[in-house]
């Protein structure tokens, strides 16, 4: 069975500076998805980034950027310039890219809270 | 173009009560599923339908827990009777057919339950 670790529960970042938060995953798969997920307090999970396995090139949307290291099953998503609105949970995730009846299942890790100093 | 759509959006029940929750998803959207999250944690996928077809539902606790699509629209999620570890943030999302190589999931608000 797949699984996903945050090991970070809480980050902190000064307001335009940049913050990395930590995933790992373990699976025996060779090609999945990988997502990192938003979730403010209204609670309403946003997609934020994701990453196809069998990509090399390391995603990224706008102040949003991930290091996937598919040997080593790390995938963090770097927050560059970060804002006051960042601040959220945040949640990597994975889901495996067979057609199968588990297919489609998304797998989350525990979530980092992320606060961002004025 | 509307988000997905849950309600209600807060349900506070007594243990041993029932309670229902729905969820209309994206227009057009085949695949609908049903997250559990519990406080601190990830979500936890509950069921999946693709159309009317609970394709999915290896994690329901079948014992108390019901779910719903029959007309392959919306969808309802039942808890009778409800237990005190049932409180929870109960997420809907849905996507597009999965014939497509590749499908986003779209979260709706959810329904916070507290069970007393």
């Amino acid at each position: 069975a797949q699984t996903v670790t945050q090991s970070q529960p809480e980050m902190s970042v000064q307001e335009a500076e940049t913050v990395t938060l930590s995933c790992t995953y373990d699976t025996s798969e060779s090609d999945y998805y990988l997502f990192w997920y938003k979730q403010p307090p209204s609670r309403q999970m946003i997609l934020v980034i994701r990453q196809e396995a069998y990509k090399q090139q390391n995603a990224t949307e706008n102040r949003f950027s991930v290091n996937f290291q598919k040997a080593a099953k790390s995938f963090s998503l770097k927050i560059s310039d970060s804002q006051l609105g960042d601040a959220a949970m945040y949640f990597c995730a994975y889901r495996s890219a067979l057609n199968d009846n588990q297919g489609g299942k998304l797998i989350f890790g525990q979530g980092t809270e992320l606060s961002v100093k004025p | 173009e509307a988000g997905v759509v849950q309600s209600p959006r807060y349900k506070i029940i007594e243990k041993k009560q029932p309670v229902a929750f729905w969820c209309n998803p994206i227009s057009g959207h085949n695949t609908l599923y049903w997250y559990r999250q519990n406080l601190g944690q990830g979500p936890e996928l509950l069921i999946r339908y693709e159309n009317e077809e609970a394709v999915d539902d290896s994690q329901l606790p079948k014992d108390r827990f019901s779910a719903e699509r029959l007309k392959g629209v919306d969808s309802t999620l039942k808890i009778q009777p409800a237990e005190l570890g049932d409180s929870a943030v109960y997420l809907c999302a849905s996507s597009p057919s999965r014939d497509r190589m590749f499908y986003e999931q779209y979260f709706g608000p959810g329904t916070r339950l507290t069970v007393t």
